[in-house]
């Protein structure tokens, strides 16, 4: 099984601030297995990026992936008010598919 | 817009079994596979497995011996059951498409999730 180890766990920035989450992989994973979701309190996860690097659909230009390997990172480049939430990789280059533990991004 | 919406009782006793149905709309059943990822409180994501329209399966190692999940696609739905259940799998369960194709793999549907309790 594939462990994913997000960091850091709790972001404390503001509005108008940069965000970088980190997603270290236990074994190399291709970025085509690597996404990253984002969960606001007291709703299902909701899709950013796919393919390490690809906006979903409806995603607004702030949001970034990159990465390969081992070492991925999601960045949000300017924090609006709806961003804070807990963020999640996760992998499916073998199964079971796992997800991190989270970052939550607080104001 | 495919669209996700799981039902089923919200509270199962221990022991007993846990049976949840996710009801596909707004897009097809065939095609594609479809996950069960559950989240106890105050937690992050585990997934429990994933059923192809055809019906094959695949399971968590740690849950394999506890979970059956199957698919209707007359009625456009899949299900999920576990067995034997204890206090650990009290948790939101989610249904969620799961999306692949040469460049990517990724859940891109995901339903509102459905809170269950164990308790007597």
């Amino acid at each position: 099984e594939i462990v994913l180890t997000q960091s850091p766990a709790t972001l404390s920035l503001s509005p108008g601030e940069r965000a970088t989450l980190s997603c270290g992989a236990s074994h190399s994973v291709s970025s085509k297995y690597l996404a990253w979701y984002q969960q606001r309190p007291g709703l299902a996860p909701r899709l950013l990026i796919y393919g390490a690097y690809s906006r979903a659909a409806g995603i607004p230009d702030r949001f970034s992936g990159s990465g390969s390997g081992t070492d991925f990172t999601l960045t949000i480049s300017r924090l609006e008010p709806e961003d804070f939430a807990v963020y999640y990789c996760q992998q499916y280059a073998m199964s079971p598919p796992t997800f991190g533990g989270g970052t939550k991004v607080e104001i | 817009q495919v669209q996700l919406q799981e039902s089923g009782p919200g509270l199962v006793k221990p022991s007993e079994t846990l049976s949840l149905t996710c009801t596909v709309s707004g897009g097809s059943i065939t095609n594609y596979y479809w996950s069960w990822i559950r989240q106890p409180p105050g937690k992050g994501l585990e997934w429990i497995g994933h059923v192809y329209y055809t019906g094959s399966t695949n399971y968590n190692s740690s849950l394999k011996s506890r979970v059956t999940i199957s698919v209707d696609t007359s009625n456009q739905q899949f299900s999920l059951q576990v067995t034997s259940v204890t206090a650990a799998d009290t948790a939101v369960y989610y249904c969620a498409r799961f999306y692949f194709d040469t460049s990517a793999y990724y859940y891109d549907s995901w339903g509102q999730g459905a809170l269950v309790t164990v308790s007597s």
